[in-house]
């Protein structure tokens, strides 16, 4: 049973537009969540973060929103540029410094 | 630069046989993870370890092991490979909270494929 779930496989938008990624979660216990991009043949390299006691958290071009009763977190990326396009994984932990349960990832396309 | 290194970045085994994927950080980080991606899976965890002498299974452990002898080595090793195994496996490391400043933060490797014949 998936605790963490990103129900988009794929996403394309067009440049300079908003991307928005989706991840859902089952498990109360998770108190962080991250997003991670992946491009091929590379390891995933962390984006952002955030914790159970924040609603939002964002870098430069990059946020991400969490609501806790829904269980939910999205990634909103504005605007998207041709070097986004990457998969994306969401991810959550119950403790800092512990072990990470991963969605099954959103690859991203924008387009020129 | 601190980084974490995987090796060999590609492997063609045979079922039966005995692999070992070795992992290499030198962060100095007590945590380290091996993960398995699978297409529509995302990453799997495999086995972890918190330090030196301690390891953990993951949600996928079946037919690997690992063992911490020192900080910064976490070798996985698949006894008896399968074809159920060919996989791209991560490795990734992360300290203890509050040293980064950062929430989990692992850092990841670049991967090894597997290949199982």
């Amino acid at each position: 049973d998936q605790q963490v779930k990103q129900n988009s496989p794929s996403l394309s938008v067009q440049e300079g537009r908003i991307s928005i990624l989706n991840c859902d979660y089952t498990n109360s216990m998770f108190d962080y969540f991250l997003w991670y991009k992946k491009y091929p043949a590379e390891g995933p390299t962390f984006l952002i973060s955030i914790s159970s006691i924040k609603d939002k958290n964002e870098d430069g071009r990059f946020t991400v929103f969490l609501n806790k009763s829904a269980k939910h977190l999205s990634l909103h990326i504005v605007p998207s540029q041709p070097g986004d396009s990457a998969v994306y994984f969401c991810a959550a932990s119950g403790a800092a410094g512990n072990k990470l349960t991963f969605g099954g990832g959103t690859r991203v396309l924008v387009k020129p | 630069d601190a980084e974490i290194t995987q090796s060999p970045r590609h492997k063609i085994t045979e079922t039966g046989r005995q692999v070992t994927l070795a992992c290499h950080q030198t962060w100095n980080h007590n945590n380290m993870f091996w993960y398995r991606q699978d297409l529509g899976h995302g990453l799997r965890l495999i086995h972890y370890s918190y330090g030196v002498q301690d390891t953990n299974k993951g949600e996928v452990s079946d037919g690997y092991s690992v063992s911490r002898s020192n900080t910064e080595d976490l070798p996985l090793t698949l006894e008896s490979a399968a074809s159920s195994q060919t996989s791209v496996y991560f490795c990734a490391s992360s300290s203890f909270p509050g040293l980064a400043g950062s929430y989990n933060e692992q850092f990841f490797g670049p991967g090894t494929r597997l290949t199982v014949l």
